[in-house]
Formats: C-alpha cells, structure tokens, sequence
C-alpha cells in the first residue's frame, strides 16, 4: 500500500502525558500537512512542512504542539503535556508539489487522540 | 474567521434525489475549489474540483457549479445512492501553495 500511513490508529494518554503521532507520506511525496478534527467543527489546518522545513505553521498552538519532518523518517507531530481538549483526530496529508499542480492532498486514514 | 461558509452541515435525501452543497468565500485570491468525501474512520478523499475559468465541472454524478460573481460554488449529487453517505467538506486555496482549507463539512445521509 502506497498511501499515507499514519500511526497509531488509536492513542489514549493521561493529561500531562506527551502524545506523537507519525505520517509517512506518499511515496515521492515531500509535502506534508497536519489536519486536526473535532467533531461539528470540520478539518483545521495546524502545519505544512517539506523535508527538515516548515513552512507553515500558523495554525499550530503557540505552546505545547509541534512538528518535524526529518530527512529520514516519518514526519512526527507532537503534543506535550496532553489536556483533554487536545482529544480529536489527527489527520496527515501529502501532497506530490507544495504549489501548483493539481492541488490534491492525499489524506491518511487518521489518528485518533483520546485523553483521559 | 471562516474562510469558507458550508451549507448545510446536515442533509438527508432520498435515493435518487439530488443532494446539494453549497459553499461560499471571501478572498478572490483563491484559485482552486476542491470537494473531498469522508467516510466514517477515514481519511478525506479528493472527489471533485474545480478553477475559477470554468464555471462548472462534471465528473459521473458529480457536479461543481461556480459562480465567480457571487464568490459561490456547489456541489450537486445527481441520483443519489446509499452509498454516498458521508461527510463532504468543500474546501478553498490559493496557487502560491497547497495549503488547503476546509468548510465545516456536511453529513449527507441518503435513505432508500
């Protein structure tokens, strides 16, 4: 399978615990994009990232969450010291070219942050 | 500040009806229109999309209308099925990059 892999599917943490969540993008795909879903409010933008940049981060909480996209690896969003707002699904896109083209993202199936 | 208003979030339609979406924007900077489809425990799928130079696009069942003027676009299911249950969310960008936002989705229930 070529797709956007995310894991873990599911998370439970304990408020004040540290969640990561790893994507790995479409083969050939540079282009990574983090999506956070509540329910009734649809899917907020929190990053944009190419390999060891991010270009864009306006929609990430100042304190708390942040993200990377390593040369190597996976591209890993991480929220420290977990609050039970934080529960949600995570969603990780990428995306063949960061400008132009034909737009799509390419979603992941999601990871599921649940905190106790 | 939305940059993008859906409408409605809820919609039920019989089978073979036609379900429709709409969507509307503010900021004429944006160039590429996309329809995604979720369904429950999914990720987001691209389904349909559209650019400002036309003002409708037809893909099977699916169709994108858009009204440059009027800073709208909607999506028009024809013959709906059962399985287009799902949540379909409109969404907007610009050409600089792909940053893509999303409207607040609608949950589209189509009942035999």
């Amino acid at each position: 399978n070529a797709g956007v892999m995310q894991n873990p599917r599911h998370l439970v943490r304990r408020r004040g615990q540290e969640a990561r969540l790893r994507c790995s993008p479409m083969k050939g795909h540079s282009h990574v994009y983090w999506y956070r879903q509540l329910p009734e409010e649809g899917l907020k933008f929190m990053v944009y990232l190419q390999k060891e940049n991010i270009i864009d981060e306006s929609g990430m909480p100042k304190e708390r969450f942040s993200a990377e996209f390593p040369k190597e690896g996976p591209s890993i969003l991480r929220i420290q010291q977990v609050v039970r707002g934080d529960s949600a699904a995570y969603f990780c896109a990428s995306s063949l070219s960061g400008t132009g083209g034909t737009g799509e993202l390419f979603f992941g199936e999601g990871s599921r942050l649940t905190v106790l | 500040q939305q940059q993008v208003k859906q409408s409605p979030q809820s919609l039920i339609v019989q089978k073979g009806g036609i379900s429709i979406i709409n969507c509307a924007y503010e900021n004429t900077a944006f160039d590429y229109f996309p329809w995604y489809q979720q369904f429950p425990g999914k990720g987001p799928a691209l389904l349909i999309a559209i650019r400002p130079d036309v003002s409708e696009k037809k893909e099977g069942r699916f169709t994108i209308s858009f009204n440059k003027s009027a800073k709208q676009f909607s999506l028009h299911i024809m013959d709906s099925q059962p399985g287009d249950s799902a949540t379909y969310f409109c969404a907007v960008s610009s050409g600089g990059y792909q940053k893509v936002t999303f409207g607040i989705g609608t949950k589209l229930q189509v009942i035999p």
